[in-house]
């Protein structure tokens, strides 16, 4: 089981660029979520998607878009990345949406927006 | 304005001693909480959680507190070993009615544990 991936690993964009980064698991899980890391602040969550088809705003949504047309991938996108944008990512999935449900997460990606 | 606040953002213990790694939240809808461990280039792993309906809760050197009239909580590691010198995430939920607890994580304090 290779658990929870992210494609890239690394990104540098240019304000104003779009990217689209994504997430794939392989355990079945129905709920998925983006979230970004930035220093001092944890991990703020940005959207997720309780199944397959379905997606739902979370804390910082603004700026990002996301897609589940397929219950193992979730995707996150930028349509005009602003250098506020610089972070990290993380996926993560769980088997369902309840606190005692364990998230797994990703190994994160790093984007750099100039 | 933070919910979950580790006031610590470093913390470094010598090998063998105790570490103690606090989180405080100030939402006293807050029912479920969790601890999450990450190294570095990796994403975050769960480590231990407890309900408030504890308050205490162990699972081998690692135990988690959880004193809610003071609205703290915390992590003690004994002993302490070098692998578990990481980045150490609290974090808070609620649970609710709706199909999704949202989990609120704390800034993260790194722990570095010294041969």
């Amino acid at each position: 089981n290779a658990g929870v991936t992210q494609t890239p690993k690394f990104r540098v964009l240019k304000t104003g660029q779009s990217m689209t980064l994504l997430c794939a698991q392989d355990m079945n899980h129905e709920y998925m979520y983006w979230y970004r890391q930035d220093p001092g602040m944890g991990l703020r969550l940005i959207h997720y998607s309780v199944g397959e088809g379905t997606t739902a705003k979370g804390e910082v949504p603004d700026g990002y878009n996301v897609s589940r047309l397929k219950k193992q991938n979730f995707l996150l996108g930028l349509e005009s990345a602003a250098p506020s944008q610089t972070s990290v990512y993380f996926c993560a999935s769980s088997r369902a949406g309840g606190s005692y449900n364990e998230q797994f997460f990703g190994p994160g990606t790093r984007l750099t927006v100039l | 304005d933070q919910q979950v606040k580790q006031n610590s953002p470093s913390l470094s213990v010598q090998e063998g001693r105790i570490s103690i790694l606090n989180c405080d939240y100030t939402n006293s809808m807050f029912d479920y909480f969790l601890w999450y461990k990450k190294y570095p280039a990796e994403g975050p792993t769960f480590l231990i959680s407890i309900s408030s309906i504890k308050d205490k809760n162990e699972d081998g050197r690692f135990t988690v507190f959880l004193n809610k009239s003071a609205k703290h909580l915390s992590l003690h590691i004994v002993p302490s070993q070098p692998g578990d010198s990481a980045v150490y995430f609290c974090a808070a939920s609620a649970l609710g009615k709706t199909s999704y607890d949202k989990v609120i994580f704390g800034p993260g304090t790194s722990l570095s544990v010294i041969p």
